[in-house]
């Protein structure tokens, strides 16, 4: 397959044990949040989303924090599982950018030992 | 439903060579996008339209044009192909959101094509 990010951070957890990956954010005037996972050689897939008037948003086996005091955003995932293993992507858009898209982060790479 | 559909998967071009990059989405969606994806550096917007014959620049578009001229369809062309190109590239779509400042929405993404200039 082919790799998204060479120098990507990477965090290695068991299987079985809660994932939490964080993202930072720089426009405090965003008000659309959205988290991506991207398997090796596939487009990413959409798997949690959440507006700036909610702070915390579940979907199955995953949750979404959102600390707008901070410009921080958090994915949470329960009970880690081998196919979790992926990149994974937090995306913002909204403000005054003028410009009517989703501005991605760097990724960080998830790996779930078995 | 194939959702977004891009072609080539894999293209091998020389320094100065054009090309296009096919994007097609039977979704109806109003929005399409490109994005290139190079190691370490996550998804950067290369162009953008928000219907046809609408299109807008991203944070990257020197070297690239677009094109809408059909709902289904965003083809990506390269003009005179450049080493710095060398990428995998993304196409996604999307249903535009109202309420939003900005409108974006959650993006299907394509299986990406992947570009080498020598």
């Amino acid at each position: 397959g082919e790799s998204v990010g060479l120098h990507l951070p990477t965090l290695s957890v068991q299987e079985g044990d809660n994932s939490i990956i964080n993202c930072a954010y720089s426009n405090s005037a965003s008000d659309y949040f959205i988290w991506y996972k991207q398997e090796s050689g596939k487009g990413p897939q959409f798997i949690i989303d959440i507006r700036s008037n909610m702070d915390k948003r579940q979907g199955q086996r995953v949750t979404v924090l959102l600390n707008k005091t901070v410009k921080h955003l958090s994915l949470q995932i329960a009970a880690t599982q081998p196919g979790d293993s992926a990149v994974y992507f937090c995306a913002e858009s909204g403000g005054d950018t003028g410009r009517r898209a989703l501005t991605f982060g760097s990724g960080t790479r998830l790996q779930v030992q078995p | 439903n194939a959702g977004v559909t891009q072609t080539p998967k894999f293209q091998v071009l020389k320094t100065g060579q054009s090309m296009t990059l096919q994007c097609a989405q039977d979704m109806n969606h109003e929005y399409m996008s490109w994005y290139r994806q190079d190691p370490g550096m996550g998804l950067r917007l290369i162009h953008y339209s928000v219907g046809a014959g609408i299109t807008d620049q991203g944070e990257v578009p020197n070297g690239y044009n677009v094109s809408r001229s059909t709902t289904e369809d965003f083809p990506l062309r390269l003009l005179s192909a450049a080493p710095s190109q060398t990428s995998v590239y993304f196409c996604a779509s999307s249903y535009w959101m109202p309420g939003l400042s900005s409108g974006a929405n959650v993006l299907t993404f394509g299986a990406g094509s992947r570009l080498t200039v020598l």
